[in-house]
């Protein structure tokens, strides 16, 4: 039972637009929301996160939505930068418990 | 802030034997750690719940008597995978939470292979 999912498994981008990750759940108990950015061989660096109270949730480059009704929420990354090639994970969590994991999104940027 | 180291970053260990990993933050106390695993292009699975002073708690299909925790200390988990298998080679990756908030920060990982 996959309670979060990521339908796209590859995103390819131009330098300088737009990347748009999407992330699906299905549990409607989640009220924490987060992604994450990894690296072969690596463990996931944290990006940016977001609480069901709130919509939109913006750092930088990183912007997150949330969409409660349609159980749905996306990273947007603006500009892409070649450096930001790697696969994003969204992950939710409820009562500050213990993360549940999308399946990853392969993005790459190309110049 | 919000570091968490991990080690061995890789192991090479003979069928039957045991190998441990450390999980330590490094600029926060952690009550509660995470053990991680990754098959190759497969998301991460969570193996189980590390507690501080108390036991840990498994995922369904975890065997608690082959992949040992302890949580000593607030800075350290250990992972012990016993009589290793071929099967058991793979990446585990271990996480660490400062509260108060959900987000989960994680160690580097550690590669394990079992010959």
């Amino acid at each position: 039972d996959q309670q979060v999912k990521q339908n796209s498994p590859s995103l390819s981008v131009q330098e300088g637009r737009i990347s748009i990750l999407n992330c699906d759940y299905t549990n409607s108990m989640f009220d924490y929301f987060l992604w994450y950015k990894k690296y072969p061989a690596e463990g996931p660096t944290f990006l940016i996160s977001i609480s069901s109270i709130k919509d939109k949730n913006e750092d930088g480059r990183f912007t997150v939505f949330l969409n409660k009704s349609a159980k749905h929420l996306s990273l947007h990354i603006v500009p892409s930068q070649p450096g930001d090639s790697a696969v994003y994970f969204c992950a939710a969590a409820y009562g500050g418990n213990k993360l549940t994991f999308g399946t990853g999104t392969q993005l790459k940027v190309e110049l | 802030g919000a570091v968490v180291s991990q080690h061995p970053s890789r192991v090479i260990c003979k069928s039957g034997t045991s190998v441990k990993i450390e999980c330590r933050s490094l600029d926060f106390q952690a009550t509660t750690m995470f053990w991680y695993r990754q098959f190759p292009k497969q998301s991460l699975m969570l193996m189980a719940t590390s507690n501080e002073g108390s036991k840990a708690t498994y995922e369904q299909g975890v065997e608690k008597d082959k992949f040992l925790i302890n949580h000593a200390s607030l800075t350290l988990s250990t992972l012990t995978v016993t009589s290793a298998h071929p099967e058991d080679s793979s990446f585990y990756i271990c996480s660490a939470r400062p509260p108060p908030l959900p987000e989960q920060y994680f160690g580097p990982g550690t590669r394990l292979t079992v010959t």
